[in-house]
């Protein structure tokens, strides 16, 4: 079955980076269109990013572009998450998420999440 | 960029009692691309309803979905104990993939 668990997550410091990582099982992972979303502590679920199915298109949200990169090794079936600049509105719960298509699709399974906490 | 706005914010209802939940996108929705997610309280999202109406596999069919263009509803017809939670829509039809701003189902 399907598998998506996400690791890195932390307690760092602002300004300081950080990258999380998710570990893809249970499906040929080359095919499929990936993304990050972010929920912050008692608030609603932020999309951050998407990568496609072969890495070579990306798209950021207004909120993280410029600080965060997306990306993924087809061959490990591992997706990433850059994050440098880190502010204190960047803690939260991180997921990593699949979606049905290599590029336009529906979000059809999720990783349980990692926690970001950014505090001095 | 599209903006989904969804109303109610809190909706209080008791078990056995239908819930209907509105998400309203600032512009069209191409093909329909719209989707329902649940979320329990420490737990990831779940997809219910993809392309606006399609149940995802393995959810019951008390959740029924509905709409095009810009107004779509999502429908619970007897609420069971289990889906008090959190109900998110989406749209998938370019990027950025906004979601709405949730409502939130409760026992009454």
């Amino acid at each position: 079955q399907v598998q998506l668990v996400e690791s890195g997550g932390g307690v760092v410091q602002p300004g300081t980076s950080l990258r999380l990582s998710c570990a893809a099982s249970g499906f040929t992972f080359s095919r499929y269109g990936m993304h990050w979303v972010r929920q912050a502590p008692g608030k609603g679920l932020e999309w951050l990013a998407v990568t496609s199915n072969d890495g070579e298109n990306r798209f950021y949200a207004e909120s993280v572009k410029g600080r965060v990169t997306i990306s993924r090794d087809n061959s490990k079936r591992i997706l990433y998450l850059q994050m440098n600049s880190l502010r204190e509105d960047d803690t939260g719960v991180y997921y990593c998420v699949k979606e049905s298509s290599g590029w336009y699709g529906y979000f059809d399974f999720w990783g349980p999440g990692t926690l970001v906490t950014v505090s001095s | 960029e599209m903006l989904l706005t969804q109303s109610p914010g809190t909706l209080s209802l008791s078990p056995g009692e239908r819930a209907t939940l509105s998400c309203r996108a600032s512009q069209s929705v191409r093909n329909n691309h719209l989707a329902w997610y649940q979320q329990k309280p420490g737990q990831a999202p779940r997809l219910l309803i993809y392309d606006a109406s399609t149940r995802a596999t393995g959810i019951p069919d008390r959740f029924s979905g509905s709409g095009s263009g810009t107004d779509f509803t999502l429908s619970i017809s007897s609420l069971e104990p289990e889906d008090f939670a959190m109900y998110y829509c989406q749209h998938y039809a370019f990027s950025p993939r906004t979601f709405g701003q949730g409502t939130k189902v409760e026992i009454k």
